[in-house]
């Protein structure tokens, strides 16, 4: 069964950096466009990032434009999220969601568990 | 920039219809698919209608998905709602500049 394992989350300082991970399994990652999409505490959903199956694209929200930037690795099964800049109101649980294709059609169709990231003094 | 909205919350009793709206501003709703994501509090948002009015394997078909060019909105309509539906609801599908856009979610409680 699909598998999508993050890591990386904590507690960081303002204009600190972090990086996510998130392990894929139970299916052929680079079949996939890969996105994050987060969610402050208490919150609505947001959209963060997305990366193509082959790595050629990748596109951003405004908010994270310019500080984040998303990655994969197909030979590992793994796709990243750099935060760079960070700021209180990126405050959330970022989690990795499975695009249902490889040139995305935005249809998350599987979610891994989330991981909390708090920017804090 | 593209933009979907939702009402903050709707209720209805138990057995009753409910429909949950998601109006598309800044740019056409059938543009592109919308998606509906149920979360229940505390977990992971699960899908229960993909590409306007596809059902994903395990959704009842209690659950239907429509859009309405007219109105620039998509819609969720639950029939025979029962306690466990209660939770919150997002619309989601993207926009011409390749950006995801979610709703502000709408809580659903089944009184």
């Amino acid at each position: 069964q699909v598998q999508l394992v993050e890591s990386g989350g904590g507690v960081v300082q303002p204009e600190r950096s972090l990086r996510l991970s998130c392990a894929a399994s139970g299916f052929t990652f680079n079949n996939h466009g890969m996105h994050w999409v987060r969610q402050a505490p208490g919150k609505g959903l947001e959209w963060v990032a997305v990366v193509w199956y082959d790595s050629r694209n990748t596109y951003y929200s405004d908010s994270v434009k310019g500080r984040f930037t998303i990655s994969r690795d197909n030979s590992r099964n793994t796709v990243h999220l750099q935060m760079n800049s960070l700021r209180p109101e990126d405050t959330a649980v970022y989690y990795c969601a499975r695009d249902h294709k490889g040139w995305p059609t935005y249809y998350f169709d599987n979610w891994g568990q989330g991981t909390l990231v708090t920017v804090h003094s | 920039n593209f933009m979907l909205t939702q009402p903050h919350s709707v209720s209805e009793s138990p057995g009753k219809t409910v429909i949950i709206p998601c109006t598309g501003s800044g740019g056409s709703i059938a543009s592109s698919y919308v998606q509906w994501y149920r979360q229940r509090p505390g977990s992971v948002p699960t899908t229960v209608i993909y590409e306007d009015q596809k059902r994903p394997s395990g959704v009842p078909d209690r659950f239907s998905g429509s859009i309405d060019s007219s109105s620039n909105s998509a819609s969720l309509t639950i029939s025979g709602l029962e306690p466990e539906d209660e939770a919150d609801y997002y619309c989601q599908s993207y926009d011409n500049d390749n950006r995801g856009v979610f709703g502000g979610g709408t809580k659903l409680t089944v009184l």
